[in-house]
């Protein structure tokens, strides 16, 4: 059964600061992805990695996927206020389901 | 574009009560689910449908019913709500297979309170 961990489960960052969140996952996955949850709002699609070292970029966050280690990570870089929200990994199972992690919410402060 | 819409977006049941979750898509999207949140517990999945005419449990399946009515339409009934079902609702879809790697889009949710 699939299981999938994140941590830290909050994190509170000054602005400008560097800093990166973990995502494991059991199991042999396929597919991850990362969302963003505004409070009060849906969850945005940020990122979907497909395969082993695969990276994508966009503004001051970057996600990456081990497979062989069965881990992805977000990394914010020179956060600014804006990006204070809450921040979901999902991992694929083998049928069409996600698992999702139990979210780390980013506080940002000046 | 509208992508998913639920409705109603807030509701107040009494224990005991029945009511139905609507959802629907305008993105020809095969694949529909429903989650359930609940703070510091991540998004667990109810019941999905991979498609029309389809429907499977997910992790929380218990209390719960689902109808896929059409391509564009999912919804999910509480036939005797409790309160340990008060939560928010989202419902979701996305493509599916072939084309699984897709991610999913979630709608607006519905915050749900059960007294």
């Amino acid at each position: 059964e699939l299981k999938v961990e994140q941590n830290p489960l909050f994190l509170s960052m000054q602005e400008g600061k560097n800093y990166t969140i973990y995502c494991n996952y059991s199991t042999t996955s396929d597919r991850l992805y990362w969302y963003r949850q505004d409070p009060g709002k849906s969850l945005e699609s940020l990122f979907v990695l497909l395969s082993n070292g695969a990276v994508k970029q966009e503004g001051r966050l970057m996600a990456s996927l081990d497979t062989k280690a069965r881990l992805s990570t977000l990394h914010i870089t020179a956060a600014v206020h804006d990006l204070s929200a809450t921040y979901f990994c999902a991992a694929g199972d083998n049928t069409d389901k996600l698992i999702f992690g139990t979210g780390t919410r980013l506080q940002v402060f000046p | 574009n509208a992508g998913v819409t639920q409705t109603p977006k807030f509701q107040v049941l009494k224990t005991g009560q029945s009511m139905t979750l609507q959802c629907a898509q305008d993105m020809n999207h095969n694949s529909m689910y429903w989650y359930r949140q609940d703070p510091g517990m991540g998004l667990r999945l109810i019941y999905y449908s991979a498609s029309e005419g389809t429907t499977d449990k997910g992790e929380v399946p218990n209390g719960y019913n689902v109808s896929r009515l059409n391509k564009r339409e999912f919804s999910l009934r509480l036939e005797s709500a409790a309160p340990s079902q008060t939560s928010v609702y989202f419902c979701a879809s996305s493509t599916g297979r072939p084309n699984r790697n897709q991610p999913q889009h979630f709608g607006d949710g519905t915050r749900l309170s059960i007294l």
